[in-house]
């Protein structure tokens, strides 16, 4: 198993410009989630999914989009990049919250 | 939401010593504590967790202990190791179970 993948692993993007960030695994988790992390602030959610079809956002939503279209796969998608969005993200699944396997990250720089 | 608090920010300890992280939370319901270990450059890694309806689990040199009436949790590891530095956080579950809190986390460093 590759567990949680993520690409990809370094972006620079310029203000106004989106992307999309991929995470897959291959687990059969049904519980996704992306978290984005600074600086002395640790860890905040940003999106996460119990399930195909089904998304919710967590403590910082502002400014992203995600779709949970398969089991697979659960894409971060920024539509107007912003420099408060320069950040390290993760991407983690299990089979429910507890017990999250957490993915290497994308170093995101946003000029 | 919970608010997690994590200290100390950094820890310097010779090998062999004891390290001790300590953790509060707000949310009465909170009933998951995960502990995470992150290595520079990689994701956060499980190491330990525990359950409200716990006090202490041990795992080898790592224990947590929880006290859920002054909500507060605490990592322990024994007979530190330099492969033992890294990035420590702590972490509780919003009472949907769906959601994480982070601490801030404890920079440990391990002295040789």
């Amino acid at each position: 198993n590759a567990g949680v993948t993520q690409t990809p692993k370094f972006q620079v993007l310029k203000t106004g410009q989106s992307m999309t960030l991929q995470c897959a695994q291959d687990m059969n988790h049904e519980y996704m989630s992306w978290y984005r992390q600074d600086p002395g602030m640790g860890l905040r959610l940003i999106h996460y999914s119990v399930g195909a079809g089904i998304t919710d956002q967590g403590e910082v939503p502002n400014g992203y989009n995600v779709s949970r279209s398969t089991t697979e796969d659960f894409p971060l998608r920024l539509l107007s990049a912003a420099p408060s969005q320069t950040s390290v993200y993760f991407c983690a699944s299990g089979r429910a919250a507890n017990e999250q396997f957490f993915g290497p990250g994308t170093r995101l720089t946003v000029l | 939401g919970e608010n997690v608090e994590q200290h100390p920010s950094t820890l310097s300890v010779q090998e062999g010593d004891s390290a001790v992280i300590k953790c509060t939370y707000s949310d009465s319901a909170s009933n998951y504590f995960p502990w995470y270990k992150q290595e520079l450059g990689k994701g956060p890694q499980l190491i330990i967790d525990i359950r409200s309806n716990v006090g202490e689990k041990k795992d080898q040199r790592i224990a947590v202990t929880l006290n859920k009436t002054a909500k507060h949790f605490s990592l322990h590891i024994t007979e530190t190791q330099p492969e033992d530095s890294a990035v420590y956080f702590c972490a509780a579950t919003s009472n949907t179970g769906n959601q994480f809190y982070f601490g801030t986390g404890t920079s440990l460093t391990v002295i040789p």
